[in-house]
């Protein structure tokens, strides 16, 4: 089974407004923590965002937040206002801290563009 | 600051050749590892290591080696290079004293072997 599920290969968004992307995961080791990475086109891996499994507060990073519903084993990342310059592909990842210890998982990503 | 820093940055191979792929970071992170990426496959990974001397298997290990010598370099190899070895490589380093205890990433190799 795969550790890290992004459905979405490709989404639209029109400039200023909120765009979700969908990541769901699957893990039985208590402690993990959930990532959100940006690759522009020059291929750079920029970190996003962190929420913990243990957090009981969903995570935000200025325009960035993640909606994390622990029950339902989702981690969608939420972009507010978006903007031209987040069209980029986003992938979701995965960290389990006490069976593969700090093992990271990727999954296939979503690419995201924005149009003006 | 350099972060983590991979050699080289391009490399054409034929197959059957052998390279090997460099990763510093000058972080001083405990973690470190080797990612491929291929379109519509998000990052697999390769090999990685929890400390200096140690590595594991990662998803996809066939083809590959590694040694981690010195805390600071992640050696990746490619013993006898395949066409389906070509991929963009990236190298990334973690260290759990930060917060949130994220990847640090090199800016990726792209091998291609024909």
């Amino acid at each position: 089974a795969q550790k890290i599920t992004q459905t979405q290969p490709g989404m639209f968004v029109q400039e200023k407004e909120a765009v979700t992307l969908d990541c769901t995961y699957d893990t039985s080791d208590p402690s993990y923590g959930l990532f959100w990475y940006k690759q522009p086109s020059s291929g750079e891996m920029i970190f996003l965002i962190y929420q913990g499994s243990y957090d009981q507060q969903n995570a935000t990073e200025g325009r960035y937040s993640l909606n994390f519903q622990k029950a339902r084993k989702s981690a969608n990342l939420v972009i507010s206002a978006s903007q031209l310059g987040d069209s980029a592909m986003y992938f979701c990842a995965m960290r389990e801290a006490l069976y593969n210890f700090n093992k990271f998982y990727f999954g296939s990503g979503t690419k995201l563009n924005v149009k003006p | 600051n350099a972060g983590v820093t991979q050699t080289p940055k391009f490399r054409v191979l034929k197959t059957g050749q052998s390279m090997t792929l460099l990763c510093a970071q000058d972080m001083n992170h405990e973690y470190m590892y080797w990612y491929r990426q291929d379109p519509g496959m998000g990052l697999r990974l390769i090999h990685y290591s929890v400390g200096e001397g140690t590595t594991a298997k990662g998803e996809v290990p066939d083809g590959y080696n590694v040694s981690r010598l010195k805390k600071q370099n992640f050696l990746l190899g490619l013993e006898s290079a395949a066409p389906s070895q070509t991929s963009v490589y990236f190298c990334a380093s973690s260290y759990e004293g930060t917060p949130t205890g994220e990847l640090f990433f090199g800016e990726g190799s792209r091998l291609t072997v024909l």
